[in-house]
C-alpha cells in the first residue's frame, strides 16, 4: 500500500471548518484513500473513503485531486469533539496479500480550541 | 447494535506470566484483525482472521505471541512470558469482509507488564 503523509498536528476553532490535508503521491490506481480518526484513549473510527471522486457523508467531505496525489479531509463544523488523531490511509479494495489490513501513520492531531 | 468488545479493558501482568486478551467481534463479521498500539509506535497490524482461519500473521512480533478464533466469532490473542515491551493498547476490529471499506474497532485492551 502507498505510503502517506500528513503534518504532525493542526489547529480549528470551534465552529470554523477544519481542512485536513494527505499527501500520497505513489498511489496507484486500485488503491482508495480512508480517513479514519481515534478520539483519545478510544478505538479508531471509521470517517469516510474515496477512489477518485469526491465523497460526502454525515460527518465530512473529501477533496481527491484530479491526479490523486493528494487530498483534503474537511470537517465542515469542527466541535470540540473533533478533538482526535486522524489518519489517512492508502489501501487496496480488490483483495490481494494485503487482506485489507490498515497500515496507519502517524497522523495529524487535531486540536478544536473554543 | 451492538459494536466490537474486548476484554479485559485493563490487564496488568507481571513479567514472565501468560496473558490472554478477548474480542467479541460484531455478529456476522467474517474478517478480525488485531492491532497493538504502543506509546511512540502507532498503530501496528499484528493478524487477520478470516473465518477461523489466520491467512496473515505477518505482524506478529514474536512466538511469543499467538490468536486463534473459535466458531467464525470470538478471537483470544496470546501472549506468552511476557516482556515489558509488550506493553500496549491491543485492538480489535471486524469487518463484513476482507475488502470492505469499513472496519470497526473495539475499544480495545491497555496492557502493562511490569
Amino acid at each position: 500500500d502507498a505510503k502517506t503523509t500528513q503534518p504532525p498536528s493542526m489547529d480549528c476553532a470551534e465552529g470554523r471548518a477544519a481542512n485536513l490535508p494527505c499527501n500520497h503521491s505513489t498511489i496507484s490506481g486500485n488503491e482508495y484513500v480512508y480517513w479514519y480518526r481515534q478520539i483519545h484513549s478510544q478505538g479508531p473510527q471509521y470517517i469516510i473513503h474515496g477512489l477518485k471522486n469526491n465523497e460526502t457523508n454525515e460527518m465530512a467531505s473529501l477533496i481527491i485531486t484530479e491526479d490523486r496525489k493528494s487530498s483534503t479531509l474537511i470537517l465542515p463544523h469542527a466541535t470540540l469533539r473533533d478533538t482526535a488523531v486522524y489518519y489517512c490511509i492508502v489501501r487496496t479494495n480488490a483483495g490481494g496479500t494485503s487482506y485489507g489490513k490498515l497500515t496507519f501513520g502517524q497522523g495529524t492531531i487535531l486540536t478544536v480550541h473554543p | 447494535g451492538a459494536g466490537v468488545s474486548q476484554s479485559p479493558s485493563n490487564k496488568v501482568t507481571e513479567k514472565g506470566k501468560d496473558v490472554e486478551l478477548r474480542c467479541d467481534p460484531i455478529s456476522g463479521h467474517t474478517a478480525l484483525y488485531w492491532y497493538r498500539q504502543s506509546l511512540g509506535q502507532g498503530l501496528e497490524f499484528l493478524i487477520y482472521f478470516q473465518g477461523n482461519s489466520a491467512p496473515d500473521k505477518s505482524g506478529l512480533p514474536s512466538d511469543r505471541f499467538s490468536a486463534e478464533r473459535t466458531g467464525g466469532s470470538v478471537s483470544t490473542l496470546t501472549i506468552q512470558r511476557t516482556q515489558q515491551e509488550d506493553s500496549a493498547v491491543y485492538l480489535c476490529a471486524s469487518s463484513w469482509d476482507r475488502v470492505t471499506y469499513e472496519q470497526y474497532f473495539g475499544p480495545g485492551t491497555r496492557l502493562t507488564v511490569t
